[in-house]
């Protein structure tokens, strides 16, 4: 099966822009998440969905950061506008469900620099 | 979550065992043992879990102690491709699946 994948593998953009970044998970997973992992400091969970449902966005640092997940198949992360401490890699990861049973399978993630 | 605690960095020799070591003595009776990994440039990766008894599958082996204050993670035949940062992580088994990784044990496996 395929895995979760990303795209872009690497973004390079300026203070004040806006970047989108997409997660498609693996097929059939109702769960998908976001995560990061700013420089020097530990991975870090950001959100949380159930199909199109946000089910925990605790851990979103503020509102520049917008993840939707419309249709409950693929989700974006925006940023806008980006600063420059939001430079860090993204990983997105999916799931079957939320038991013990169910790991998360995580993408390559995304590598954002904002200059 | 309880916290875990794991020795920084570690050496091994390929082919040779490989034994992470974890500490997780505050584990509530409900909370699994997860042991994910990370190599360079790539996505966490999912390796075992375990709530008390052993558990092993392809990729490795979950050791836990009787009393669940502490765990090891075996890889049997260690390759360079098992070098990787390592993390143990404690976590409820229901909903809210949400992953607190520390800075884990880099493991080096040397040729």
């Amino acid at each position: 099966e395929a895995g979760v994948t990303q795209f872009p593998s690497h973004s390079v953009i300026e203070k004040g822009q806006t970047v989108t970044l997409r997660c498609d998970p693996i097929s059939g997973h109702d769960n998908l998440y976001w995560y990061r992992r700013v420089m020097g400091k530990e991975i870090k969970f950001l959100l949380h969905f159930v199909k199109e449902s946000k089910q925990d966005e605790s851990g979103m640092p503020n509102n520049r950061f917008l993840a939707e997940r419309t249709g409950g198949t693929y989700s974006t992360l925006k940023v806008q506008p980006a600063e420059l401490e939001d430079s860090g890699v993204y990983f997105c990861a999916s799931s079957l469900g939320t038991g013990y049973n169910s790991p998360l399978h995580f993408g390559n993630g995304t590598r954002l620099t904002v200059t | 979550d309880a916290k875990t605690t794991q020795p920084p960095s570690m050496d091994c020799a390929e082919g040779r065992a490989a034994n992470l070591p974890c500490n997780h003595s505050t584990i509530s009776g409900n909370e699994y043992v997860y042991w994910y990994r990370q190599i360079h440039s790539q996505g966490p990766q999912y390796i075992i879990h375990g709530l008390k008894n052993n558990e092993t599958n392809e990729m490795a082996s979950l050791i836990i102690t009787e009393d669940r204050k502490s765990s090891t993670l075996i890889l049997p035949h260690a390759t360079l491709r098992d070098t990787a940062v390592y993390y143990c992580i404690v976590r409820l088994g229901g909903s809210n699946y949400k992953l607190t990784f520390g800075k884990g044990t880099l493991l080096t496996v040397n040729p």
